[in-house]
């Protein structure tokens, strides 16, 4: 089984100030972890991917996330917000489990982030 | 350009009909799926199909239909017998359904039940 934790429902920060949005993951095997961004009735955009190789992971939009095992974690971070980073942003944790749940997507509540000018 | 087209952006339905949301893709992927988003619950697994002619139900098939019959195209149909459809339905795809890949996703379709 699988399962993803956002720990908050909504950020709030001020343009130029660092962005920490937080997850944490439960998985009987090694997983792969994905940070996705929504904006407004938009699809899902990837950010980032983590698949077991550097911990520290560097994605578009100068976002970055680092994969703590001894954690469980796999926090998303950008040293300075834009106004344009305001947006939802789903956690998502993906099965290496085997059966039907290989490849399965399980995807966090999402956090709503908003960035004050 | 490649990509996920979905259509309509915005559908409405009248109680007792059923509607179908269109899925287009042109990346090759093999993998499609199907998701259901409604406020602060995350994205909901509906279907998913990883060749042509085989689709699986997800975690909430009820009420829905899909069907697979070119490697481009994953249609949803949401039947009369789902009671809540009012929702964000949003369609992806992946080269494979393997653990360490990422979907692609469409703009989304809102459907709305009138």
């Amino acid at each position: 089984a699988q399962s993803v934790t956002q720990l908050d429902s909504h950020v709030s920060v001020s343009e130029g100030t660092p962005v920490l949005l937080r997850c944490n993951y439960s998985s009987s095997y090694s997983p792969s972890l994905f940070w996705y961004v929504q904006h407004p009735n938009k699809g899902l955009q990837l950010l980032l991917k983590y698949t077991s190789a550097a911990t520290l992971v560097k994605g578009i939009n100068g976002f970055e996330a680092e994969f703590k095992k001894s954690e469980t974690s796999f926090h998303l971070t950008k040293p300075s917000a834009h106004m344009s980073d305001a947006a939802e942003y789903f956690c998502v944790v993906s099965s290496n489990a085997g059966g039907t749940s290989y490849g399965k997507l399980t995807f966090g509540q999402g956090t709503i982030l908003t960035v004050h000018p | 350009d490649g990509g996920i087209t979905q259509s309509p952006k915005y559908l409405f339905r009248k109680e007792g009909q059923n509607v179908t949301l269109s899925c287009e893709q042109n990346l090759n992927h093999d993998a499609m799926y199907w998701y259901r988003q409604d406020p602060g619950q995350g994205l909901r697994l509906i279907y998913y199909s990883q060749i042509v002619n085989d689709f699986q139900k997800g975690d909430i098939a009820e009420g829905y239909s899909v069907s697979r019959e070119k490697k481009e195209s994953f249609p949803l149909t949401v039947t009369s017998a789902q009671k809540n459809p009012t929702a964000f339905y949003l369609c992806a795809s992946s080269r494979r359904r393997q653990f360490n890949t990422e979907a692609f996703f469409g703009q989304g379709t809102r459907l709305t039940v009138v």
